[in-house]
């Protein structure tokens, strides 16, 4: 099935470690974005990429990095300078004219142990 | 782009009409209305979007006034499936990236 998949579902942070949220896409969409959410609140935009190998920081990217290697790629990786990272984050992309029309993942809820 | 103004939380019975308002009285001339929708733990899901003229897909229909500045999402016939947070965005025609401002929208609950 075509789609966005995010992996894990469920992730455990120790402090000072950084992790890596996982994103992939199949739907060949040029651009991909990340997504935070907190409890009650909306989505914030914490990354996002329009081509390979080029990237822009969103309104909280302070503690987070990203890469975008590969078209279907674009791995979150939050670091130990993000000292509160308990949220749900979010993966989506879109492409063509369509630009207002985001795919969204299933999310990696991320918690500090 | 502009800001949008919706009820907090709405109830419907299952298999009524769910219609969900939203306010977007500064919308510009380019700016198109979207609407999206969250079930609980789960990402967004994009549901239809429109201009000026009201728009039908298998999911929904959204009425837009006239003077464009509102507009109603309607679920023909709620199931307990659509039970979510309901998120109206305006934002300029797909004329180039970037993030989607997600506001708080409206929890709606249908029940039995």
């Amino acid at each position: 099935d075509g789609g966005i998949t995010q992996s894990p579902k469920y992730l455990f942070r120790k402090e000072g470690q950084n992790v890596t949220l996982s994103c992939e896409q199949n739907l060949n969409h040029d651009a991909m974005y990340w997504y935070r959410q907190d409890p009650g609140q909306g989505l914030r935009l914490i990354y996002y990429s329009q081509i390979v190998n080029d990237f822009q920081k969103g309104d909280i990217a302070e503690g987070y990095s990203v890469s975008r290697e590969k078209k279907e790629s674009f791995p979150l990786t939050v670091t130990s300078a993000q000292k509160n990272p308990t949220a749900f984050y979010l993966c989506a992309s879109n492409a063509g004219l369509s630009k207002n029309i985001q795919y969204f993942g299933a999310g990696t809820r991320l918690s500090v142990l | 782009d502009a800001k949008t103004t919706q009820p907090p939380s709405m109830d419907c019975a299952e298999g009524r009409a769910a219609n969900l308002p939203c306010n977007h009285s500064t919308i510009s001339g380019n700016e198109y209305v979207y609407w999206y929708r969250q079930i609980h733990s789960q990402g967004p899901q994009y549901i239809i979007h429109g201009l000026k003229n009201n728009e039908t897909n298998e999911m929904a229909s959204l009425i837009i006034t006239e003077d464009r500045k509102s507009s109603t999402l309607i679920l023909p016939h709620a199931t307990l499936r659509d039970t979510a947070v309901y998120y109206c965005i305006v934002r300029a025609g797909g004329t180039s990236y970037g993030k989607l401002t997600f506001g708080q929208g409206t929890i709606l609950t249908v029940h039995p």
